[in-house]
C-alpha cells in the first residue's frame, strides 16, 4: 500500500504570495493533520480534519487555512506568505480520531516551502 | 500546555555501541501517549516506538527500548547495537489522552551521528 503523498515537493514563492499544498492519507486513514518544520526545530501542529471537519487548531495565523475532501485528501493554504513561512510541511494521516492504542500518525515526506 | 525538552542538540555513537537520548516533558495530566520518531535526512518521519503512560512495563522494539520514569516525567531512548542506518534526527513527542484529537507535541529534536 502507498503511503502518505505529498506535492509539490519543493517549491519556490516571493513574499506576498499564495501557497497550496496538497497531501493524500494512506488508503482508509480518514484523519489528516499538518505539521510544520522549522529547519532545525521539531515539527509544529498546525490543524487537524477528520471527516472533512476541522478538529483541531494550532496557535497560527488566520493566514494559514486547510480543507479535506470526501475522499479524505487535504489541502493546505498559507495567504500572504512572509519570510517566516519557509519550513518543511508535513501532512501526516491516522485511520480515525479517537484516543485508540494503534491511532498511530503516519507522516509524509513533507514540502519544503522557501520564501524569498 | 504541554511541552517537551530534548536537552541533547547532537550525540554520537560507535557503530554497535549502545547510545541513549534523553526527554523531559512536561504535563498536567496523567494518561497520555509518548513517541520517539525518526526522521533521517530523506524526511520522511518514521515511528520508532510508543509507550502509553498508564503501562508501568517499558515499551522495546528490538533494539529500541525506552526508560519510562512518570514521576520524573522523563522519557529516554536507548538504542542498542547502533547501525549506520540509525543515524537520523530523533523527535521525542507528547499526545495527550484527554485532549480531543490526536495533536503531537513535539521536542526540538536530537541529531544522532554513527560511526563507523
Amino acid at each position: 500500500d502507498a503511503g502518505v503523498t505529498q506535492s509539490p515537493t519543493h517549491l519556490i514563492k516571493t513574499r506576498g504570495q499564495q501557497v497550496t499544498l496538497r497531501c493524500s492519507p494512506i488508503s482508509g486513514h480518514k484523519s489528516v493533520s499538518w505539521y510544520q518544520q522549522v529547519l532545525g526545530q521539531g515539527p509544529q501542529f498546525i490543524f487537524q480534519y477528520y471527516e472533512k471537519e476541522e478538529r483541531g487548531r494550532g496557535n497560527f495565523p488566520d493566514r494559514f487555512s486547510a480543507r479535506q475532501f470526501p475522499n479524505y485528501s487535504s489541502e493546505l493554504n498559507v495567504n500572504a506568505l512572509l519570510l517566516g513561512d519557509s519550513a518543511l510541511y508535513l501532512c501526516a494521516s491516522s485511520p480515525a480520531l479517537a484516543l485508540l492504542d494503534k491511532d498511530t500518525q503516519y507522516f509524509g515526506p513533507g514540502t519544503r516551502l522557501t520564501v524569498l | 500546555a504541554q511541552t517537551v525538552t530534548q536537552s541533547q542538540p547532537e550525540m554520537s555513537v560507535q557503530e554497535a555501541e549502545t547510545v541513549t537520548l534523553s526527554c523531559t516533558y512536561d504535563t498536567s495530566e496523567s494518561d497520555y501517549y509518548l513517541f520517539w520518531y525518526k526522521q533521517p535526512p530523506s524526511r520522511q518521519m518514521i515511528l520508532v516506538i510508543r509507550q502509553e503512560a498508564y503501562k508501568q512495563q517499558n515499551a522495546t522494539e528490538n533494539r529500541f527500548s525506552v526508560n519510562f520514569q512518570k514521576a520524573a516525567k522523563s522519557f529516554s531512548l536507548k538504542i542498542s547495537d547502533s547501525q549506520l542506518g540509525d543515524a537520523a534526527m530523533y523527535f521525542c513527542a507528547y499526545r495527550s489522552w484527554v485532549e480531543y484529537g490526536n495533536k503531537l507535541v513535539f521536542g526540538a529534536g536530537t541529531i544522532l551521528r554513527v560511526k563507523s
